[in-house]
């Protein structure tokens, strides 16, 4: 059975940074790409970043370029999500999802988890 | 990039059927075959429904069907269950290897 476990999540002040976590189980990590969506309170699902299987290539969607960075640890099963300078508006619970494939492509997310809540207040 | 629109509720009795629309552009919707539905308990992580725009995943039920017409997508679900009360989230591949998602509609069984 495909699992996905966010953690890391929690309170931060503005500007301050903090390292979110996805374990994976169920199936073998390497071979599929992941990404990040995030839902702020009382708004809809709005996408993050993704990276390929092996790590070697990432994107983002502009509201975060230069801020966060994804990446992830295939010997872990592991995927990452390091989020720096964080905003008020930037507070949402951050969800990790897989791709059908290993590539990023014009593709779907095919399992999700429950999701790990920022919050970023002082 | 400016979300997908969806009504924020529908609602239905069981056994009836409800159609949920996404309302993107001619820079997602309109330009990919690429649209998916995902269902979502709150509290639970959500669930694939339907992806490339009609297809459905194994497990899915076939009273789930999707559609697309121009920049408009479509989910509906017939035979309508107490348990398909839940969030309806559509997303569309926007190019550049960026997605947009709708805000969501909640459907209510009633």
């Amino acid at each position: 059975e495909v699992q996905l476990l966010e953690s890391g999540g929690g309170l931060v002040q503005p500007g301050g940074s903090l390292r979110l976590s996805c374990a994976a189980s169920g199936f073998t990590f390497n071979n599929y790409a992941m990404s990040w969506v995030r839902q702020a309170p009382g708004k809809g699902l709005e996408w993050v970043s993704a990276i390929s299987g092996s790590g070697g290539t990432t994107y983002y969607a502009d509201f975060v370029k230069g801020r966060f960075t994804i990446s992830r640890d295939n010997s872990k099963s592991t995927l990452y999500l390091q989020m720096t300078s964080l905003r008020a508006e930037d507070t949402a619970v951050y969800s990790c999802a897989r791709y059908p494939f290993k590539v990023v492509a014009k593709y779907y997310f095919d399992y999700w988890g429950q999701g790990s809540l920022v919050t970023v207040s002082s | 990039q400016s979300a997908l629109t969806q009504a924020r509720s529908v609602s239905g009795s069981p056994g009836q059927s409800v159609t949920i629309s996404c309302t993107g552009s001619s820079t997602d919707v309109g330009a990919y075959n690429y649209v998916s539905w995902y269902q979502h308990h709150p509290g639970k992580a959500p669930k694939l429904m339907i992806y490339d725009v009609t297809q459905r995943p194994s497990g899915v039920p076939d009273r789930f069907s999707g559609s697309k017409s121009g920049k408009t997508a479509s989910l509906t679900i017939s035979g309508l269950q107490a348990e398909d009360e839940a969030n309806y989230y559509c997303c569309s591949y926007a190019g550049s290897y960026t997605w947009v998602f709708g805000g969501g509609t909640k459907l209510t069984v009633l």
